[in-house]
């Protein structure tokens, strides 16, 4: 196990609607990234966060954002909730600045927009 | 090439079988190639990441290489076990430490 956890494992919801999911990271690392794997593609960079600011952002609307804690742990939050924002949404944590910047992730957040 | 391409996009070996997959990304601004085993209902599990022409890295009975000039890597699976059985994908890291992930290959090996 990679020790970075996610919350809440699944998670229904209806179009329009808010959602926050969390990610705690992995001990020592200080840099978070979200990713959105939609049924048959490869997980889709949303942003990154380090050290509390964001880092890098996708392809994603605005109203994706996101928040990273003094403990480096993390939240993504989706407004106005979309029939096509259903996917697995998984976060990753790493130590910024090593030479591989190898991302360990969590098992992911299943969220269904009906 | 623009984005990461995986191929086969699946696979069904027997036990015993020896396999390779093929991961394509862009050559400019390459900083690094990951691979990641992600088994069913678990976390994708870090497998290698290499970062210069040339590199082999080995794990056990599965293998990899690279070759940044032409944009590719290959994954080699020896004597694939039940338990190999996940979707292998791989990732392009740019300079900003995002991954540009392809869409993976599912490897089924039957007993």
């Amino acid at each position: 196990e990679t020790g970075v956890t996610q919350s809440p494992t699944h998670l229904i919801k209806t179009r329009g609607q808010q959602v926050t999911l969390r990610c705690s990271s992995q001990s020592g690392h200080n840099t978070v990234s979200w990713y959105q794997q939609a049924l048959g593609q490869g997980p889709q960079f949303i942003f990154q966060y380090y050290r509390e600011e964001e880092n890098g952002r996708g392809n994603f609307p605005p109203r994706f954002s996101g928040l990273q804690f003094p403990n480096y742990s993390s939240e993504l939050n989706v407004n106005a909730l979309e029939l096509d924002d259903s996917a697995l949404y998984l976060c990753a944590s790493s130590l910024k600045g090593t030479s591989t910047d190898t991302q360990y992730f969590g098992p992911g957040t299943r969220l269904t927009v009906l | 090439i623009l984005n990461v391409e995986q191929s086969p996009q699946s696979l069904h070996v027997q036990e015993g079988d020896s396999t390779n997959f093929t991961c394509s990304f862009p050559s400019s601004n390459f900083y690094a190639l990951h691979w990641y085993r992600w088994e069913t209902a678990k976390s994708p599990e870090a497998l290698f990441v290499m970062t210069l022409n040339g590199d082999e890295k080995k794990k056990g009975r599965i293998s990899a290489t690279l070759n940044t000039k032409e944009g590719y890597s290959y994954l080699y699976i020896k004597g694939s076990q039940p338990e190999d059985s996940a979707t292998y994908l791989c990732a392009s890291l740019s300079g900003y430490s995002t991954l540009t992930f392809g869409k993976g290959t599912m490897l089924l090996v039957s007993p």
